[in-house]
């Protein structure tokens, strides 16, 4: 059973930094594509990070470029995002979600396997 | 960047009922369009990916359809458990707005 467990979310003041972590089990976590999915409170789904099986390529939603970092460690199964010089429009549920690759006509993606989320509050 | 229109922002249904949410892209995307279903507190859960696919599990009410610039959920005959916010997604990349799914 495919499993996505996310940890590190809490209050942090504005300015400061936050590290998650989410933990993989039940597939070949250096097999995909990992991604950062956040929600804040009330609001709709935002993609805000993505990395390639082994580190080479990351991409990030240009508002928080410079300021996350999205990072892996295969051997202990693990995706990590670095967030500094957190801002109050930052906070969110973050959630963990694996990505997929299939082709259908043409290739397409799209997250089959999500976290349940970690909340990341900023506030001082 | 790619721009996905979701619509409507809310509708209300009763039980039984056959319901459509449409999701627009500025530009053409091919099939590459999933759809999710969200209850308040969990996380999403995929139910349609290339626009038509269902996903293993899910029950055959849902389908989807379209390609290109214009996409559609569609929900036969509404149940209970199906009363939940709704979101598009483009490439693992964009969401759409959501729409909420609520009882009439």
């Amino acid at each position: 059973e495919v499993q996505l467990v996310e940890s590190g979310g809490g209050l942090v003041q504005p300015g400061g930094s936050l590290r998650l972590s989410c933990v993989a089990s039940g597939f070949t976590f250096s097999s995909y594509w990992m991604s950062w999915v956040r929600q804040a409170p009330g609001k709709g789904l935002e993609w805000v990070a993505n990395i390639k099986q082994d580190g080479s390529e990351k991409y990030y939603v240009d508002s928080v470029k410079g300021r996350f970092t999205i990072s892996r460690d295969n051997a202990k199964n693990s995706l990590y995002l670095q967030m500094d010089s957190l801002r109050g429009e930052d906070a969110a549920v973050y959630y963990c979600a694996r990505r997929q690759m299939v082709m259908a006509a043409t290739l397409v993606y799209y997250f089959d396997y999500w976290g349940q989320g970690t909340l990341v509050t900023v506030s001082s | 960047a790619i721009q996905m229109t979701q619509s409507p922002s809310s509708l209300s249904a009763s039980v039984g009922d056959r319901v459509t949410i449409t999701c627009r892209a500025s530009q053409g995307i091919r099939n590459d369009l999933g759809w999710y279903q969200q209850k308040p507190g969990k996380a999403p859960k995929l139910l349609i990916y290339a626009a038509s696919s269902l996903q293993s599990g899910v029950p055959s009410r849902f389908s989807g359809s379209g390609s290109g610039t214009e996409f559609t959920l569609s929900i036969s005959s509404l149940q209970p458990e199906d009363f939940a916010t709704y979101y598009c997604l483009e490439g693992a990349r964009t969401f759409g707005q959501g729409t909420k799914v609520e009882i009439k």
